[in-house]
């Protein structure tokens, strides 16, 4: 089975660095997503790790240990309309299936 | 990236009824997938619909509950029978895109079971 596990809530204020972690037991691995989903819409996408280490992109940044089956989203200089939950998926082997932990809902206060 | 229309986008039914969503992919996709979100949750996956051939259900969802069509590479449609309460839920589609190795989801459907 698929197990991906990441925290229920987190909060920081506005300007702070926030840091979401995920781990990941999966039967087969081709990758690990993290989406951003504001409440009443679709996921959007955020980052793609497939290889170990530290991906940026502006004020995002993911890593990945794969053989910790770790990762962590990393979100600086926070933003009030950052506030949404924050999705970790892997790709699993067969077919291009994405499997999504429980998510993990990010409230910033000014 | 694939952008994908999907309707309704809401829906209040009766229970015992059927409902269907459909998703339209603006290109060729091989690979679609259905996914529900219930209130609170994060999204568990319901089945792989490839075009040509019957879909791949996961563990808990079965086809008599969750009929897919694929008729081609660019529509889908997920059909939720027999409705109870506990079926109230969001359902997405996605797909993969095929340019890079992002995912698109559709706007969602929120259904409400009565």
């Amino acid at each position: 089975g698929q197990n991906i596990d990441q925290p229920t809530e987190m909060t920081a204020t506005e300007g702070a660095i926030v840091q979401i972690n995920c781990t990941y037991q999966t039967s087969g691995f081709n990758g690990l997503f993290w989406y951003q989903q504001h409440a009443g819409e679709a996921p959007t996408f955020l980052s793609y790790n497939v290889l170990d280490g530290l991906e940026e992109k502006g004020r995002f940044s993911s890593f990945l240990s794969r053989s910790k089956g770790y990762s962590y989203l990393l979100l600086k200089e926070l933003q009030m309309k950052d506030s949404a939950s924050y999705l970790c998926a892997v790709k699993g082997s067969t077919l291009g299936r994405l499997y999504f932990g429980r998510g993990t809902q990010l409230t910033v206060w000014p | 990236s694939a952008v994908i229309s999907q309707k309704p986008s809401r829906d209040i039914c009766q229970r015992g009824t059927s409902l269907t969503i459909q998703c339209q992919v603006d290109s060729q996709v091989t690979m679609m997938f259905w996914y529900r979100q219930q209130p609170g949750q994060s999204l568990t996956l319901i089945a792989t619909a490839n075009q040509g051939s019957e879909a791949t259900y996961e563990s808990g969802f079965v086809i008599d509950k969750f009929p897919i069509s694929r008729p081609n590479l660019t529509f889908s449609t997920l059909t939720v029978s027999n409705m109870s309460p506990e079926d109230s839920s969001i359902y997405l589609c996605s797909s993969p895109n095929p340019d890079d190795y992002g995912y698109t989801f559709g706007s969602g459907t929120r259904l409400t079971v009565v």
